[in-house]
């Protein structure tokens, strides 16, 4: 069975663009969920969709971050205009109960 | 240089050996309980999870134990090898909050062979 997908695995970008971040959850999911993983902070959660709608977002660290679940099958976390403190592992997980189940995650860095 | 960052414990024991790995956490309120092992370069993995109504659970070579009365949860492995090797993180979620869960800084496992 496919776990979350997530792509691309590692982005590097400078300073100022526009970073698209992709995720596919596991069939049949309704949750999904967007982490962050630093040295510094640990994992934080980000924002959560239950049936494609944003339920928390209270994690987004600022304006610049968006997310967005068109579907129960995409989901896409979005940095305008990215800045080199957003450099960080990110990570998709979803659920369809209680555990949640992670992808591979998303390497980001921003020059 | 000097490192900056989250300093996690570390645990090294000997393949073979059972490891224990605490976690403590402080909302009384939290109802489920879940801990996730993360190899380098990976995303977390879940283990093992556990409800709020219960105060053991096994697994494959795993137990979790919560003790709610001092809010403790610990994660047992038997028989430790060198694939066990990973960072351990607990988390947990309070009902009044949705579906988040709130992780732990994590513990290092290093097995030596």
């Amino acid at each position: 069975d496919a776990g979350v997908i997530q792509s691309p695995r590692h982005e590097v970008t400078e300073m100022g663009q526009e970073v698209t971040l992709r995720c596919k959850p596991i069939s049949g999911h309704n949750s999904l969920f967007w982490y962050r993983q630093t040295m510094m902070r640990g994992l934080e959660l980000l924002i959560y969709f239950n049936n494609n709608v944003p339920i928390d977002d209270s994690g987004m660290p600022e304006d610049r971050f968006s997310a967005k679940m068109p579907n129960a099958s995409f989901s896409t976390l979005k940095i305008q205009p990215s800045e080199p403190r957003d450099s960080a592992v990110y990570f998709c997980a979803s659920s369809v109960a209680d555990t949640q189940y992670f992808g591979p995650g998303t390497r980001l860095t921003v020059l | 240089g000097e490192s900056v960052g989250l300093h996690l414990p570390t645990l090294s024991v000997q393949e073979g050996d059972n490891s224990i790995i605490n976690c403590a956490y402080s909302n009384s309120a939290s109802d489920y309980f879940i801990w996730y092992k993360q190899e380098s370069g990976k995303g977390p993995q879940f283990i093992i999870d556990i409800r709020s109504n219960m105060d053991k659970r096994q697994g494959q070579r795993v137990t979790v134990l919560l003790n709610k009365t001092v809010k403790h949860l610990s994660l047992q492995i038997a028989a430790t090898q060198p694939g066990d090797s990973a960072v351990y993180f607990c988390a947990d979620r309070r009902r009044e909050y949705g579906n988040k869960l709130v992780f732990g800084a994590g513990t290092i496992l290093r097995v030596k062979s």
